[in-house]
């Protein structure tokens, strides 16, 4: 298994505050996403990373900002959660782009009240 | 752009029946595609995959055919289990950083 972690593995939070979600892998690999899954969407792409302080916004970037200062942390902040932000947060990792495998965190289930 | 459609579920089977679920895709170029099974509780993981089109990808007893002239990877299994009840996501990757996901098909398998 591909070495991802994912921290905290659940969270919950009152609503205008600040959540911090930390990924961290242990592949060295270079490209690292946030996805969130609801029910009835799949996953939604957030954020992700082509390499250290390199970032751009998925699709549903609203409301989210990402760091990447080190290759294996990738740090999700929710800056003023929302009830809308409950869901369940997966990181992913690539070693490539073109036709290359994505392996898969365990997942942090975050629920705003 | 690219996007994947796969057939809504649950799809609900007994134990030993023969599964399809079909997965169509839109995309330039010559996209590898992905079957990724998500069981409860866990992340995305890796089924099978195939990188160019008549390439069949195979794992666990589970088979999925590129095939380019109906833009279709669609996944079969010819005797299901009940450990085999999960989300099943098809994916393609292109050349950019992004890949696209289907919605998942749940299925649902009954000893």
């Amino acid at each position: 298994d591909a070495g991802i972690t994912q921290s905290p593995r659940h969270k919950v939070t009152e609503t205008g505050t600040p959540v911090t979600l930390r990924c961290h892998q242990t592949e060295n690999h270079r490209y690292m996403y946030w996805y969130r899954q609801d029910p009835g969407h799949g996953l939604r792409l957030i954020h992700y990373s082509y390499g250290v302080k390199d970032t751009d916004k998925g699709e549903v970037s609203d409301g989210y900002s990402v760091s990447r200062s080190k290759t294996e942390d990738f740090l999700l902040t929710l800056e003023s959660a929302t009830s809308s932000q409950t869901s369940v947060y997966f990181c992913a990792i690539s070693e490539n782009t073109s036709g290359d495998t994505q392996y898969f965190g365990p997942g942090t289930r975050l629920t705003v009240l | 752009g690219n996007s994947v459609t796969q057939m809504e579920g649950p799809v609900t089977l007994s134990e030993e029946a023969f599964l399809t679920i079909n997965c169509t895709y839109t995309a330039t170029g010559y996209p590898s595609l992905f079957w990724y099974v998500q069981y409860p509780g866990e992340g995305l993981q890796l089924l099978l995959k195939a990188t160019k089109a008549d390439d069949k990808g195979s794992n666990k007893g589970f088979e999925a055919t590129y095939r380019k002239e109906t833009t279709s990877f669609h996944l079969e299994k010819g005797s299901v289990q009940v450990s085999d009840s999960a989300v099943y996501f098809c994916a393609l990757r292109g050349g950019s950083y992004i890949p696209t996901f289907g919605r998942g098909t749940s299925l649902i398998v009954h000893p």
